[in-house]
């Protein structure tokens, strides 16, 4: 079964942790993205990665990290400097655009992360 | 700034009806349009996709696109419970790759 992977499904945090949120994709889909969405709000881009090895800054990407060691993988991890980390953080995946309908991405179910 | 603009809703309708849901976007040489469904609680799920003027339809789905108004929509009919759900509308716009931009989404509520 094809898809995409995020762990844990619930995380909590204290003041001053940093933590890190897992996804992997088994779809060979060359691009990754990273996603906030606060409650009754919309998707904000955190940080993107079209190739292994290589990502670029998202809108709000302060107080974040990412890397992109393997095609499948793009952890993400929230530091201790973002203040408001308490949200629902979806992952996503696509294929190149050489050839494919562009844009269409595809998520993970989601981890909800909470700071006590 | 590109912007994808939704009314929030709650948009209520009765079970078997029609429900239209709309969306503007900013970005006028913006190419791909996409709607997502998204249940409380759970992730989005890519719905339909429309690439070019006019309707697609895909079972009780229809996709309407006017580039020229920068306007799109998604038609449900014969509307059911299970339908009840946000629905954002996601837009890539011009030499964007693969990036999208999301409206904040409508919530949807089909009352049997």
């Amino acid at each position: 079964d094809g898809g995409i992977t995020q762990s844990p499904k619930y995380l909590f945090r204290k003041e001053g942790q940093n933590v890190t949120l897992s996804c992997e994709q088994n779809l060979n889909h060359d691009a990754m993205y990273w996603y906030r969405q606060d409650p009754g709000q919309g998707l904000r881009l955190i940080y993107y990665s079209q190739i292994v090895n290589d990502f670029q800054k998202g809108d709000i990407a302060e107080g974040y990290s990412v890397s992109r060691e393997k095609k499948e993988s793009f952890p993400l991890t929230v530091t201790s400097a973002q203040k408001n980390p308490t949200a629902f953080y979806l992952c996503a995946s696509t294929r190149d655009s050489s050839g494919q309908r562009v844009g269409e991405q595809f998520f993970g179910p989601g981890t909800r992360l909470t700071v006590l | 700034q590109k912007e994808v603009e939704q009314n929030s809703g709650p948009l209520s309708v009765p079970e078997g009806a029609i429900a239209s849901l709309n969306c503007t976007y900013s970005d006028r040489g913006s190419q791909s349009f996409f709607w997502y469904r998204q249940y409380s609680g759970k992730s989005p799920e890519l719905i339909m996709s429309i690439y070019s003027n006019g309707d697609k339809e895909d079972g009780r789905f229809t996709a309407q696109l006017n580039k020229a108004s920068q306007y799109v929509s998604l038609l449900i009919r014969d509307s059911q419970p299970s339908d009840s759900a946000t629905y954002l509308c996601a837009v890539n716009g011009d030499n964007a790759g693969n990036m999208l931009t999301f409206g904040g989404g409508t919530r949807l509520m089909v009352k049997p």
